[in-house]
């Protein structure tokens, strides 16, 4: 079935790199995506990856696909305070014909420590 | 920039009312969406809506029900109010020009529920 997992929570020193780990099951998604949501705040994109890439980069985030193992990874450089969010991963998926879902995961939590 | 709004932060209401979330985007969206937010749950999608009166279920339907009569309006509705239906509820559009616009989702601030 569809499943999207992530860990719940991860804690960084400010300035260390942080990296976000998910695992997906659709093999079939065109298309794989970073959510951020800050405290109080509706989600937010951040980032994608269409799936024939294995990497892609945008100043300080890189997105990693293993295609084969189903796993994507988000690394942030240099993480500030103001990373501070709950990230999403989602997979799209065909539902109902031609419109597509996503799929999120559970979601985890990057705390920043000064 | 999009906006989409909705139109409480904060709500609370009595089991057995009835509910109605509004939600308005302003960029002329083909695709909207309503989804709840729970803790170690993520995001679950209720209903979306792919065209004006136009509406399909999604994973949790039960219970609610929604309508879009105009293009930049989508509402959701809580027939009769249950306290497993206190959540976050996020409100989100999309261009809907086909894969890759379909899932680039605009999210409102969320509404929560509370239902005593």
């Amino acid at each position: 079935g569809e499943d999207v997992e992530q860990s719940l929570f991860l804690s960084v020193r400010e300035g260390d790199s942080s990296v976000i780990n998910c695992t997906y099951t659709d093999s079939s998604s065109t298309y794989l995506y970073w959510y951020k949501q800050e405290p109080g705040a509706g989600l937010q994109l951040l980032t994608y990856i269409f799936s024939n890439m294995d990497m892609k980069q945008d100043q300080r985030l890189t997105v990693l696909l293993n295609k084969k193992d189903k796993h994507l990874s988000l690394r942030i450089a240099d993480t500030q305070t103001g990373d501070s969010a709950i990230y999403f991963c989602a997979e799209s998926n065909k539902y109902g014909g031609a419109t597509n879902k996503l799929i999120f995961g559970t979601g985890t939590l990057l705390a920043v420590q000064p | 920039d999009v906006k989409v709004t909705q139109s409480s932060r904060y709500l609370v209401k009595r089991t057995g009312e009835k509910v109605f979330l509004e939600c308005v985007q302003d960029m002329d969206h083909e695709n909207m969406f309503w989804y709840r937010q729970d803790p170690g749950l993520g995001l679950r999608l209720i209903y979306f809506s792919y065209d004006v009166k136009m509406k399909e279920k999604g994973d949790i339907p039960e219970g609610y029900s929604v309508s879009r009569e105009k293009k930049e309006r989508f509402s959701l509705i809580l027939e009769s109010a249950s306290t497993n239906q206190t959540s976050m509820y996020l409100c989100a559009s999309s261009l809907g020009l086909g894969p890759g616009t379909n899932e680039k989702l605009f999210f409102g601030s969320g509404t929560q529920l509370s239902v005593l």
